[in-house]
């Protein structure tokens, strides 16, 4: 057990939804990372927050926003959905900061299916 | 940019000796990760290089050169469950961003 929560664990939706993912980090972190994994594909960047802020992005469509709460849990929403964007989502947290030993805790994953 | 360059695929005996490759950018680098990656599973941390030299921990050690912007994952006594997907990971920048390679898929067979 990595310590990082993601729900919901899978997720049918239809075209054109819209979607919310959550993440808790692990107690004492502040970062949060977000990834995209498609079938058989490695682990696409999506976006890091810090301690509330947001501070790297990386290939995120527009549709797509994130936010980190002052609890420090984070919510990726998925809009307008397209039959592409299945794929399993993972959180990652780290402690973060000049501190940070970078090391990633990786939630169990969000399998999301659009059809 | 911080491309991460692995092989996409590679094929080892159980009990033989395999090593996997990694280039990287230099620009920005601060350290280098290896995550082990199960079909279908969230990665788990393999190993983190930050200084020039070969870490070694069990059977898995790993290898990195900054100046080179190279790395590699050594795997000894290959066993049928480490046939998964290694993953190689640059920490880059002073927010320390994460970049992930495409991973590499080690099929360990009889």
């Amino acid at each position: 057990d990595s310590g990082v929560t993601q729900t919901p664990k899978h997720l049918i939706t239809a075209t054109g939804q819209r979607v919310t993912l959550r993440c808790s980090p692990r107690s004492g972190d502040l970062s949060v990372y977000w990834y995209q994994q498609s079938l058989d594909q490695g682990l696409q960047f999506l976006i890091q927050y810090y301690n509330g802020e947001e501070r790297a992005k990386g290939n995120i469509l527009e549709r797509f926003s994130a936010q980190q709460f002052p609890d420090l849990h984070s919510e990726l929403n998925l809009s307008s959905l397209e039959l592409g964007d299945s794929a399993l989502y993972f959180c990652a947290s780290s402690v973060g900061g000049t501190a940070n030993t970078g090391e990633l805790f990786f939630g169990e994953g969000s399998r999301l299916t659009v059809l | 940019g911080q491309n991460i360059d692995q092989p996409t695929e590679m094929t080892a005996t159980e009990g033989a000796i395999v090593q996997i490759n990694c280039t990287y950018q230099t620009s920005g680098f601060n350290g280098l990760f290896w995550y082990q990656q199960h079909a279908g599973e969230a990665p788990t941390f393999l190993s983190y290089n930050v200084l020039d030299g070969l870490e070694e921990k069990g059977r898995f050690s790993s290898f990195l050169s900054r100046s080179k912007g190279y790395s590699y994952l050594l795997l000894k006594e290959l066993q049928m469950k480490d046939s998964a997907s290694y993953l190689c990971a640059g920490l880059f920048g002073g927010y320390q961003k994460v970049t992930f390679g495409t991973g590499t898929k080690l099929q360990v067979i009889p």
